[in-house]
């Protein structure tokens, strides 16, 4: 079946260590989003990229990075340098083209929790 | 800039009442599309509908009606005859087609449908 999937589910963190969130998409989509989600709030832009070997920093990026090596994957990694980390990580695709945008697809995502 | 306002942080209905959700937006492209999602307890984000600017039409999907109203920069959402299963956050997205290829997310509205 096509669609997103991010691991781990939940993930565990010590202060102080980096962890690398995994999204892979299997819709062929261009375009590649991840976004943070704090309790109660809305969805905020970390990263986003529209084609291989490039992403752009999306509203709040520190203490972030993310690579696009392949069209399928976008891992990002959330390094010692973000302050307050605990979250639910959403990753999500969809495909950019000139005609018009699509909906984007959202994986089930990722609930990073620091101990 | 892009910007998408949810004045609704939560509402309680009973269930088979009548819900709508309000969605404002506020964007300098001509071409943009607005999109609605459902964040049941799960977390990942189901897609519901998308709309561009070229298209006012109001739509009906089974329960769900959606208006658009360009002149008051609305995209207002109906749930007919609520269900407990409609008990979810949803959010209002909007995409602009000229100025940054992402998806910006309201704050989302907490529905709670009360058998």
């Amino acid at each position: 079946d096509g669609g997103i999937t991010q691991s781990p589910k939940y993930l565990f963190r010590k202060e102080g260590q980096n962890v690398t969130l995994s999204c892979e998409q299997n819709l062929n989509h261009d375009a590649m989003y991840w976004y943070r989600q704090d309790p109660g709030q809305g969805l905020r832009l970390i990263y986003y990229s529209q084609i291989v070997n490039d992403f752009q920093k999306g509203d709040i990026a520190e203490g972030y990075s993310v690579s696009r090596e392949k069209k399928e994957s976008f891992p990002l990694t959330v390094t010692s340098a973000q302050k307050n980390p605990t979250a639910f990580y959403l990753c999500a695709s969809s495909i950019q083209g000139v005609a018009e945008n699509t909906e984007a697809f959202f994986g089930q995502g990722t609930r990073l929790t620091v101990v | 800039a892009q910007k998408v306002t949810q004045a609704q942080t939560e509402i309680s209905v009973v269930e088979k009442e009548d819900v709508t959700l309000d969605c404002v937006y506020e964007t300098r492209d001509t071409t943009y599309y607005l999109f609605w999602y459902k964040q049941p307890p799960s977390g990942e984000l189901v897609f519901l509908i998308r709309r561009n600017s070229f298209d006012e039409q109001n739509e009906i999907s089974g329960r769900y009606s959606w208006n658009f109203q360009k002149s008051t920069s609305s995209f207002n959402f109906t749930i007919t005859a609520s269900q407990v299963v409609d008990s979810a956050v949803y959010f209002c997205a909007l995409s602009e087609a000229n100025y940054g290829q992402n998806f910006v997310f309201g704050p989302g509205t907490r529905l709670s449908v009360l058998p």
